[in-house]
């Protein structure tokens, strides 16, 4: 079955650095992948939405590349801020399997100290 | 528009019991789905409404369901609760027909004892 990973340790970067956070995935080609932040309490919440004919997305201080070569997917978050602390989740479209929806990551937790 | 609302948000059940979760979806979007989370296994698909019709279906037992209702309005609910069953449970909502971006409620926190 399809299987999704996320960096298991937590990623403590200094303010102002640029946080790069990975999510490899196996037996799987998705059609999309999507990246959400989750705060602690909280449901997480819609980032970005990356298809699978593009190599790279950005938003703001947020970039997302997909390489279905590799089958990985970079986040990253420039410029970060304490404000940027908290959990990131990539998800996978289950549709093709019996996942259902979406297939999502264990995720990893970020801090960025001032 | 007013974001995905979710009751109660937390709840506290024995084994053995049953549970309802209900959730409000944003106005306008029609699919409904639920997701489990636990430290554990983090995240998981349990399954997804869209009008009225269950559509997709996560691997979860039957002890699990959940229907939805003309305005979109959904509920879940839990028979016979076991210990593993505390968890966050999520509820997500989306158009259902352009993309798969989910919109997420706060989540119902259910611990059973």
């Amino acid at each position: 079955s399809q299987k999704i990973e996320q960096n298991s340790e937590a990623l403590n970067i200094q303010e102002g650095k640029t946080a790069t956070l990975t999510c490899n995935y196996t037996n799987y080609s998705p059609a999309y992948l999507q990246w959400y932040r989750q705060d602690p309490g909280r449901g997480p919440v819609f980032l970005l939405l990356i298809r699978e004919n593009e190599k790279e997305k950005r938003k703001e201080r947020l970039k997302v590349t997909f390489d279905t070569t590799l089958k990985q997917s970079l986040f990253h978050i420039t410029a970060s801020q304490p404000a940027d602390s908290a959990t990131y989740l990539c998800a996978l479209d289950g549709y093709h399997n019996q996942g259902g929806k979406l297939i999502f990551g264990q995720g990893t937790e970020l801090s960025v100290k001032p | 528009k007013a974001g995905v609302t979710q009751t109660p948000r937390y709840l506290i059940k024995t084994r053995g019991q049953q549970v309802t979760l209900s959730c409000s979806p944003i106005s306008g979007h029609r699919s409904v789905s639920w997701y489990q989370q636990t430290p554990g296994q983090g995240l998981q698909f349990l399954f997804e409404y869209f009008s009225e019709t269950q559509r997709n279906k996560g691997n979860f037992p039957g002890r699990f369901s959940g229907r939805q209702f003309s305005n979109s309005r959904s509920e879940m609910n839990v028979s016979t609760l076991e210990l593993g069953d505390s968890a966050l449970y999520l509820c997500a909502s989306s158009d259902g027909l352009s993309s798969d971006t989910q919109y997420f409620g706060p989540g119902t926190r259910l611990t059973v004892l």
